[in-house]
């Protein structure tokens, strides 16, 4: 399968500062990528969808101004977590899709990035 | 109302044994595709199997396949000869409509532990 990589895998932050979370399709190129949020034992949630050149939309209940997403090139796409407090501390997630090519246009996950904000 | 329903928040399975994992699904669009993802403790979300609403045939990858009822709106994963690394979160998800953009809907997950 895609491979789909994330950076930093885990990051620890002092509450107000911004963290800046990467996410890059290693071997095809990314259309279009997701940003997933997971709490502890809980399910994924959409946060915003992000294609390439444009701006991402984001999901209902989502403060884009506290959330940036950049997809500025077909292999890479950030996430910034401004003026990060304790309450965004969570597990992200992105996933990228390759434009059609696969058969069931699944989307690829990366490994995630812990953050934690003290 | 729920989307994407998984009913077992946690389930046991003997090593070797088979397992069916829970998934039912609310629509209203005619195209839409059914994915199933493994979660291990790690993080990562795997693709396991696909099924597409117009498929006329139930879904199998390897060890897995997928029990697609249509008329009933379920979409329940069976996993045979379960196997210890088969421990690990599962989703069930549903994206909606002919464009493969569309964004994936996920369900609450399972829990799967097998038992050696």
């Amino acid at each position: 399968g895609a491979v789909v990589s994330q950076h930093p895998s885990r990051v620890i932050c002092k509450s107000g500062t911004s963290v800046k979370i990467e996410c890059r399709s290693l071997d095809f190129q990314a259309t279009t990528m997701f940003w997933y949020r997971q709490f502890p034992k809980k399910s994924l949630m959409l946060m915003a969808t992000s294609n390439e050149g444009s701006k991402a939309t984001y999901e209902q209940g989502v403060e884009k101004d506290k959330f940036l997403i950049n997809h500025a090139s077909l292999t890479l796409s950030t996430l910034t977590v401004t003026s990060a407090h304790p309450e965004d501390s969570s597990f992200y997630i992105c996933s990228a899709r390759d434009g059609g090519i696969r058969p069931y246009n699944e989307q690829f996950f990366g490994p995630g990035t812990r953050l934690t904000v003290l | 109302a729920q989307k994407i329903t998984q009913t077992q928040p946690g389930m046991f399975v003997q090593e070797k044994e088979a397992v069916t994992l829970d998934c039912t699904y609310d629509t209203s669009d005619p195209s839409y595709g059914l994915f199933w993802y493994k979660q291990p403790s790690s993080g990562e979300m795997i693709f396991l199997i696909y099924q597409g609403s117009y498929d006329q045939q139930n879904a199998t990858e390897g060890r897995y396949s997928l029990n697609f009822q249509k008329a009933r709106k379920s979409a329940n994963l069976v996993i045979s000869a379960s196997q210890l690394g088969d421990s690990a979160m599962y989703f069930c998800a549903m994206r909606e409509g002919r464009n493969a953009g569309n964004m994936l809907t996920f369900g609450g997950g399972t829990r799967l532990m097998v038992k050696p």
